[in-house]
């Protein structure tokens, strides 16, 4: 296992776009978690899922975001209607286990420019 | 409103001495504090934790220290060595297992 991979790497789009990403976790993670990163800032938590089930959401998820795990492996946030603020790393992450699970893995993450 | 403080942006730190990273928290409700170690283009990588019932944890060259009537904790790096140069990110974890993270502290280790 390689880790968790992120697709793309670096996405440019116009403002008003729809865009998709993708994040496969280490397989067997059971909980896989959604972070931004903007420029002179940590990561901030967006949402995570336990398998399928979206257990939290950010308020900073506004109606425009939203995250699936269809079948509790791969996970995609899509963004509509793109805003230049949404400019940012987004960051995918998992763990495994019960109770509380602080060794999260984190992928490379994926750029996002809105021109 | 940051409820996990790292007021120092950059800190540079001549090879083979200590480098002493600092952090402050707002939240009595956090169980774990974490430190994160970032390269460029590419995420985060934990390093070390310390339980909130705990005051140190060590793991080779990385001790974390905990006062939690300061609300405070610090990562040491002893020796620092050149692959130490990062980004540290200080974190804590909510029961709930969100994950906060502070700003960062840029770490240049000098020759």
């Amino acid at each position: 296992d390689t880790g968790v991979s992120q697709d793309p790497r670096h996405k440019i789009t116009k403002r008003g776009q729809n865009v998709t990403f993708r994040c496969d976790p280490i397989s067997e993670h059971n909980r896989l978690y959604w972070y931004r990163q903007t420029l002179g800032q940590g990561p901030e938590f967006l949402t995570y899922f336990q398998n399928e089930a979206q257990l939290e959401k950010s308020r900073l998820l506004s109606d425009r975001f939203s995250a699936e795990r269809p079948k509790g492996s791969f996970s995609t946030l899509e963004i509509q209607r793109t805003e230049q603020g949404d400019s940012a790393m987004y960051l995918c992450a998992s763990s495994f286990g019960q109770g509380s699970t602080y060794e999260q893995y984190f992928g490379p993450g994926t750029r996002l420019t809105v021109t | 409103d940051q409820q996990v403080k790292q007021n120092s942006p950059s800190l540079s730190v001549q090879e083979g001495r200590i480098s002493i990273l600092n952090c402050d928290y707002t939240n009595s409700m956090f169980d774990y504090f974490l430190w994160y170690k970032k390269y460029p283009a590419e995420g985060p990588t934990f390093l070390i934790s310390i339980s909130s019932i705990k005051d140190k944890n060590e793991d080779g060259r990385f001790t974390v220290f905990l006062n939690k009537s300061a609300k405070h904790l610090s990562l040491h790096i002893v020796p620092s060595q050149p692959g130490d140069s990062a980004v540290y990110f200080c974190a804590a974890l909510l029961r709930d297992d969100k994950i906060i993270f502070g700003k960062g502290t840029r770490l240049h280790i000098l020759p």
